[in-house]
């Protein structure tokens, strides 16, 4: 089954101990990216992969990190948590058959709440 | 800069009624649009996309949208809403290849039996 999964589905942490949340795909998508859900904001892009090795910034990168070094995984890296980072946290991701996002279709994992105390 | 609003950020229908969400966009070239949905939960499903040809695309679950640039808008619309259709709805633009992809606030659709 074509599938995203993000580890752990819910966390709560202390302020500044560092977390890492975990992001794997089975379709050998090129392109994958972590966004954050906060109400009225809408999805807010954070980071985002064109291939292995390849990483760009997306509009609110400030306190994550992330790496990929091998094409299914993609983890989210937040050094030292602060509760302005509690939200909740999507990985996606998408083949490039056609352009940029390839059939055009993200496919999203199920999310991950995060909660910083 | 990319930019997206959804103007409706609630939207109460009645079943059987017809639902225009609508979507307008900032964006300097020809952009990919989308619409997800997302239901109470869950991640986001994509309803429909367009990259270029026929303005009006259609999608999932009987919905269709209509690119209009000279209004940079690209409303999503359904004939018969039903109460399955109750969840929140997101317009997305994307800058070509760029990988950039924008979100607007989202609409929360709620539906009256």
């Amino acid at each position: 089954e074509a599938q995203v999964t993000q580890n752990p589905r819910y966390l709560i942490t202390v302020t500044g101990k560092k977390l890492t949340v975990t992001c794997s795909q089975n379709m050998n998508h090129e392109y994958m990216s972590w966004y954050r859900q906060d109400p009225g904001l809408g999805l807010r892009q954070i980071y985002y992969s064109m291939n292995v090795e390849v990483t760009d910034k997306g509009d609110v990168p400030e306190g994550y990190k992330v790496s990929r070094k091998e094409k299914r995984n993609f983890p989210l890296i937040l050094e030292s948590p602060s509760p302005n980072q509690t939200s909740l946290y999507f990985c996606a991701s998408s083949s490039f058959e056609r352009g940029a996002f390839g059939s055009g279709e993200l496919f999203f994992g199920e999310g991950s709440r995060l909660t910083v105390l | 800069a990319q930019s997206v609003t959804q103007p409706d950020i609630h939207i109460t229908v009645s079943e059987g009624a017809s639902l225009e969400l609508r979507c307008n966009y900032s964006y300097g070239a020809t952009p990919y649009l989308f619409w997800y949905v997302q239901s109470p939960g869950q991640g986001l499903q994509l309803l429909l996309k367009y990259f270029s040809g026929d303005t009006l695309v259609q999608g999932i679950k009987g919905f269709e949208a209509e690119f209009k640039r000279s209004q940079s808008s690209f409303n999503l619309r359904k004939p018969s809403v039903h109460w399955s259709d109750a969840a929140e709805y997101f317009c997305a633009v994307g800058a070509g290849n760029t990988g950039k992809l924008i979100f607007g606030q989202g609409t929360t659709l709620q539906v009256k039996p």
